[in-house]
């Protein structure tokens, strides 16, 4: 099936840095999505992406499908302590209903 | 508010103990889902729902069933936990059919432990 690797697993940065993640796959898909996981809560959608080439901003957050449609990544600019937490890719082929998801990337901010 | 609501957040059980995890959405949504989360795998769908009296298998169904007796409910259902169900679950919701670009919603997350 459909498989999703999302890189890097986990990140140590300092508060103010900039932030980059992406995911790839060997598949092709039609939906791009970004979420956020805080402890104890479930995955909020941050960006959708549903174009190939398509570049989406959501204030310091910014995503793009990739043109390949096999990729797509997520830079936060200036990070800030909350953004700490899980960030997910997802990806869905057209007609599906199912989401397929990356394996998370966790984030942790040094003040 | 419109959310999607689980129960319970927490529970510990045993071996062979029938359980059954809630699941409610207020948006009026057909499409319902149950994911598993287990570390270094990210989220895995285990049984969706197009709508009302429509169920159909995920990526990890064994061990798992679901009904969607209202288009607002969409409870999981172990009849027989077993230790390797242990997880943390999660239910979504998403407006739209097969073809919508709708995305999903999800609860707050149920943290099974089967001993």
């Amino acid at each position: 099936g459909q498989q999703l690797n999302q890189s890097p697993q986990s990140m140590f940065i300092q508060e103010g840095e900039d932030v980059s993640m992406n995911c790839t796959s060997s598949s092709i898909f039609n939906t791009w999505l970004w979420y956020k996981q805080e402890p104890g809560e479930g995955p909020v959608l941050l960006i959708a992406l549903y174009k190939a080439g398509e570049l989406t901003s959501n204030g310091r957050l910014t995503a793009q499908f990739g043109i390949t449609r096999k990729d797509s990544f997520l830079n936060i600019s200036a990070s800030i302590p909350s953004d700490v937490g899980i960030y997910f890719c997802a990806a869905r082929i057209q007609g599906a209903q199912k989401l397929v998801f990356g394996q998370g990337t966790r984030l942790t901010i040094n003040p | 508010e419109a959310q999607v609501t689980q129960n319970p957040r927490y529970l510990i059980t045993v071996t062979g103990k029938k359980l059954t995890v809630t699941c409610s959405q207020n948006m009026n949504h057909e499409y319902m889902s149950w994911y598993r989360q287990d570390p270094g795998l990210g989220l895995r769908q285990i049984y969706y729902s197009m709508n009302v009296e429509v169920t159909d298998k995920g990526d990890v169904p064994e061990g798992y069933k679901v009904s969607r007796k209202e288009k607002r409910n969409f409870p999981l259902i172990l009849e027989s936990p077993s230790p390797n169900q242990t997880s943390l679950y999660f239910c979504a919701s998403s407006l739209g059919g097969p073809y919508s670009n709708q995305p999903q919603h999800f609860g707050d997350g149920t943290r099974l432990s089967i001993l």
